[in-house]
C-alpha cells in the first residue's frame, strides 16, 4: 500500500503568519491526494484534494499542489487564524485496501 | 453534516470484557470504515466493509472483529478488552473511499 511522511508537529505560529505543512508520500500510479482536518473534539472532515499531477486543491484559504516530481503535496496558507488550530493529516489512498492511509498528522497551534 | 452516529459516545470497561461499539447512517453509502487514534500513532484502520457481509481488514485488526448485516450499521466488537484498546474510535462512511466522513468518535477506557 502508499505511505505518507508528514512534518512533526506541534507547529505554532501567531496569527496572519504564513503557514506550510509539509507531506509526502509513496504511491502507485498517480492516485488522488487529500488533506483532511480534525479540530479539537471532532471527527477529521476533509479539507481539500488533487485528483491529478499539477492540480492544485483549495478550500478556506488552504492551498496544496500535486507535484509529482517531488511526490510532494504540502499544505500552505497564506495568514492563519486562531480558528485555524486544529490537527492536519496528509491522506494519500491505500492501493492495497479500499481505504486512505492517514498519516500521524501535525498539529498546528495559532497564538493571537 | 452526513448522518453518522456513534454509540456509546463514552465506555468504561474492564479488562476481559467484549465491547461492542456502533455506527449508524442514514447516508445509503457503501463503505464504512473504523480507525482508532492514539497520540504518536495518528489514525489507524482496523477494519472497514464495502458492502453488506463483505468486510476486510486494515492494519490493526488483531483482537478485533466487525459485522455488517445491514447498510446502515456497522458493528465493532472486542472479543475481549484489554488496556492497549484504550482509545478514540470513530467510523467513517463514504460512497468513493476517499471523501470520507467521520463520527463524532467514541472513548473506550479499559480498566
Amino acid at each position: 500500500g502508499n505511505s505518507v511522511t508528514q512534518m512533526e508537529g506541534p507547529v505554532t505560529l501567531s496569527e496572519e503568519a504564513f503557514l506550510t505543512i509539509n507531506c509526502t508520500y509513496t504511491a502507485t500510479g498517480y492516485p488522488s491526494l487529500f488533506w483532511y482536518v480534525q479540530y479539537p473534539g471532532e471527527g477529521l472532515q476533509l479539507l481539500l484534494k488533487a485528483t491529478k499531477a499539477d492540480d492544485k486543491g483549495s478550500n478556506k484559504g488552504f492551498e496544496a499542489t500535486y507535484r509529482k516530481e517531488t511526490t510532494s503535496f504540502h499544505l500552505e496558507k497564506g495568514s492563519v487564524q486562531v480558528s485555524d488550530s486544529a490537527v492536519y493529516f496528509c491522506a494519500p489512498p491505500d492501493t492495497g485496501r479500499r481505504a486512505l492511509t492517514f498519516g500521524s498528522g501535525t498539529r498546528l497551534q495559532v497564538q493571537p | 453534516d452526513a448522518g453518522i452516529t456513534q454509540s456509546p459516545r463514552h465506555k468504561v470497561t474492564e479488562t476481559g470484557t467484549p465491547v461492542t461499539l456502533r455506527c449508524h447512517q442514514t447516508e445509503n453509502h457503501r463503505y464504512m470504515y473504523w480507525y482508532r487514534q492514539d497520540p504518536g500513532h495518528g489514525l489507524r484502520l482496523i477494519h472497514y466493509s464495502y458492502g453488506v457481509k463483505d468486510t476486510d481488514k486494515g492494519e490493526v485488526s488483531d483482537g478485533y472483529s466487525v459485522s455488517r448485516s445491514k447498510t446502515e450499521d456497522f458493528l465493532l466488537t472486542l472479543e475481549s478488552a484489554t488496556s492497549s484498546q484504550t482509545s478514540v474510535y470513530f467510523c467513517a462512511i463514504s460512497e468513493d473511499v476517499y471523501e470520507q466522513y467521520f463520527g463524532p468518535g467514541t472513548r473506550l477506557t479499559v480498566t
